[in-house]
């Protein structure tokens, strides 16, 4: 079965700081997406990838698949405390279902 | 409207009664899916449906039980959960077959004592 791996596990950066999250598949990606959740809440949908190669931002937020479609990576630039929480990389099962699995999380803080 | 609405937010039960959480979106999405997370966890797949028919179960307990009455609705059904059933259950939708992002609810956050 597919397996999502981020890294880092857990960030503390200072307020303006840029900073990366990746997100290593063990098999190839047929959908990316970048989801952010807040401590006990619903996830929020960032972005979504699908070609090899692709980048998207969106306000201070860049993501980008690599051509191999096996890893992705989030970079925040200038990052406020409002960029604070659980990053979430997902990925379509692959497998011709609507299955969706999620990466381990990364943790993000910002301090002032 | 892009809302998926989990009820009850929050749900304190004991391991004898029997509750239901609920879900509900008008997105017109035609996949739905239940999630467990547990604190410090990622989400972890439940059960899909597929055109209100069940097209995954990840070899969950049979004390939950998900049903799916129509289109914009599903339920999960609890009976006889153990403690380390506490967690937040979440609720998505998505317009299925891949290369869709999905919606999320809320979550309810599910006590068992």
């Amino acid at each position: 079965s597919q397996e999502l791996e981020q890294s880092p596990q857990s960030l503390i950066v200072q307020e303006g700081k840029n900073l990366t999250i990746n997100c290593t598949s063990s098999k190839t990606l047929y959908g990316l997406y970048w989801y952010k959740q807040k401590y006990g809440e619903g996830l929020i949908f960032l972005m979504m990838l699908q070609k090899g190669g692709e980048e998207k931002s969106h306000e201070k937020i860049t993501a980008k698949l690599d051509e191999k479609k096996q890893q992705s990576s989030l970079h925040i630039t200038a990052s406020q405390p409002s960029h604070a929480g659980i990053y979430l990389c997902g990925a379509d099962g692959g497998d011709n279902t609507d299955k969706l699995i999620f990466g381990t999380g990364t943790r993000l803080q910002v301090f002032p | 409207d892009t809302e998926v609405t989990q009820t009850p937010k929050h749900l304190v039960m004991g391991m004898t009664n029997k509750k239901s959480l609920k879900c509900e979106q008008h997105m017109g999405h035609r996949a739905m899916y239940w999630y467990k997370q547990k604190a410090k966890k990622p989400p972890e797949l439940m059960f899909v449906y597929s055109y209100e028919k069940l097209s995954i179960n990840e070899s969950v307990p049979s004390r939950f039980s998900p049903e799916c009455p129509n289109s914009s609705l599903l339920n999960l059904h609890l009976h006889a959960l153990q403690p380390e059933d506490s967690a937040l259950y979440l609720c998505a939708s998505s317009q299925g077959r891949m290369n869709t992002e999905a919606f999320f609810g809320q979550g309810t956050r599910l006590t068992v004592v």
